[in-house]
């Protein structure tokens, strides 16, 4: 195990909601980063917070936001829901903001 | 943007043969990270690799990176029934705090 902890693991949500997931990243590292897994597909990048800051973001609108917390603790939003944002959502951690990530379990969120 | 294809999408091993799968980058690799996901989990990290010509190994997995960076492979010998998951692909970026753009992945069935 990694000591990346993700909650909730299963999410239902309807279309126009808001979701907020959370992540917990392992003992020393200060980075996390946030990943969207469509069925049958690779990761693709969210955003990365480092320190508390937003240190890069992906191909992704505004409406996924995140925060990450002084205990490098992260939280991702996404606002107004859509069915293609039903995925599993992966977070990993990092001790610096270039090295190896390391993945937590997932939410798997659905949305109908 | 960078673009990673793995060979073959998905393949099933006799138990006890040996497998190799592909990451094929269209741009050099600055670092290759092979990680295994099991259906609806997270990743768990096997291998990094970054310098050209570079070959690790862990138990009966090796990883290797060509001399001109831009394509790796992963090889199993003796396959178990442990090995079945999905194994994917990622290439850093370093310029953008190490976000990982994955390949689509390689299915992997293990036959007893």
């Amino acid at each position: 195990e990694t000591g990346v902890t993700q909650s909730p693991t299963h999410l239902i949500k309807t279309r126009g909601q808001q979701v907020t997931l959370r992540c917990s990243s392992q003992s020393g590292h200060n980075t996390v980063s946030w990943y969207q897994q469509a069925l049958g597909q690779g990761p693709q990048f969210i955003f990365q917070y480092y320190r508390e800051e937003e240190n890069g973001r992906g191909n992704f609108p505004p409406r996924f936001s995140g925060l990450q917390f002084p205990n490098y603790s992260s939280e991702l939003n996404v606002n107004a829901l859509e069915l293609d944002d039903s995925a599993l959502y992966l977070c990993a951690s990092s001790r610096v903001a270039g090295g190896t990530q390391y993945f937590g379990p997932g939410t798997r969120l659905t949305v109908l | 943007s960078q673009e990673l294809e793995q060979s073959p999408q998905s393949l099933i091993v006799q138990e006890g043969k040996n497998l190799t799968i592909n990451c094929t980058s269209s741009k050099t690799l600055y670092g290759l990270y092979w990680y295994k996901q099991k259906y609806g989990e997270g990743l768990i990290f096997l291998m990094m690799l970054q310098k050209g010509g570079e070959e690790k190994s862990h138990e009966k997995i090796t990883a290797k990176l060509d001399e001109k960076k831009q394509q790796s492979s992963l090889h199993i010998t003796a396959s178990q029934p442990s090995h079945a998951g999905i194994y994917l692909c990622g290439a850093a970026d370093v310029a953008a705090g190490n976000k990982l753009t994955f390949g689509g992945g390689t299915r992997v069935l293990v036959k007893p």
